[in-house]
């Protein structure tokens, strides 16, 4: 079955870099876009980008583009999300996930907590 | 803001229905399959409804899609306290080459 398994809790001081990572099994690796998700504290669901692990092409959402860089590496089925410059209003639950947009074929990380304070 | 628009609250009696609307424009609903979730509080979103109306398998029928135009709904009949969790509308945008999502609903069950 396919699982997706995202590093663990990060703590981090405003102006910092943060890098999360997403370990993808039971699929083939090159297939599906990887996205990131982020949910602030309360907040709902923001897309910030895509990898297409097939070809390396990115694609970042304008709020975030600038800071953002999504990576990928095919001998590990691992994609990474960083994010620079980071300020409180970047705390947040930082998911990766799979979908195909006409099936049922649909997976999420278990979250990864992103938490930005001095 | 989220570029589809959900109500943030809905709420029923057990046994009842309950509806959310999720709007959005032709880049996005009107032009491509809309997805639901269901997020209870600590876990990661579960599709509820794929492909606007189709539900996966181990997803209740009382759950319900439907698409029309620029704007999409999910219904939710024979309302249960287990029903209790937030619901997002997701979507495929071309203007922006990603995905986009409601803002959320929480449904209550009084």
């Amino acid at each position: 079955q396919v699982h997706l398994v995202q590093s663990g809790a990060e703590v981090k001081k405003p102006g910092a870099s943060v890098k999360v990572s997403c370990k993808a099994s039971g699929y083939t690796f090159t297939r599906y876009l990887i996205h990131w998700v982020r949910q602030a504290p309360g907040q709902g669901l923001e897309w910030m980008g895509w990898i297409n692990t097939g070809n390396g092409e990115t694609k970042y959402s304008q709020r975030l583009q600038g800071r953002l860089t999504i990576t990928s590496d095919t001998s590990a089925s691992t994609a990474n999300v960083e994010v620079s410059g980071l300020r409180s209003e970047d705390t947040a639950v930082f998911y990766c996930m799979i979908h195909s947009s006409s099936s049922p074929f649909d997976h999420w990380g278990q979250g990864t907590q992103v938490t930005v304070s001095s | 803001q989220s570029v589809l628009t959900q109500p943030p609250s809905a709420s029923g009696t057990p046994g009842r229905r309950v509806t959310i609307s999720c709007s959005g424009s032709t880049s996005n609903i009107g032009f491509n399959y809309v997805n639901w979730y269901q997020q209870l509080p600590g876990t990661a979103p579960k599709l509820l409804i794929y492909r606007n109306d189709q539900r996966p398998s181990g997803v209740p029928d009382r759950f319900s899609g439907s698409k029309s135009g620029t704007s999409a709904s999910l219904a939710i009949s024979g309302l249960r306290s287990e029903d209790e969790a937030d619901y997002y509308c997701a979507a495929w945008d071309e203007s922006v080459s990603g995905r986009v999502f409601g803002g959320g609903t929480k449904v209550t069950v009084l």
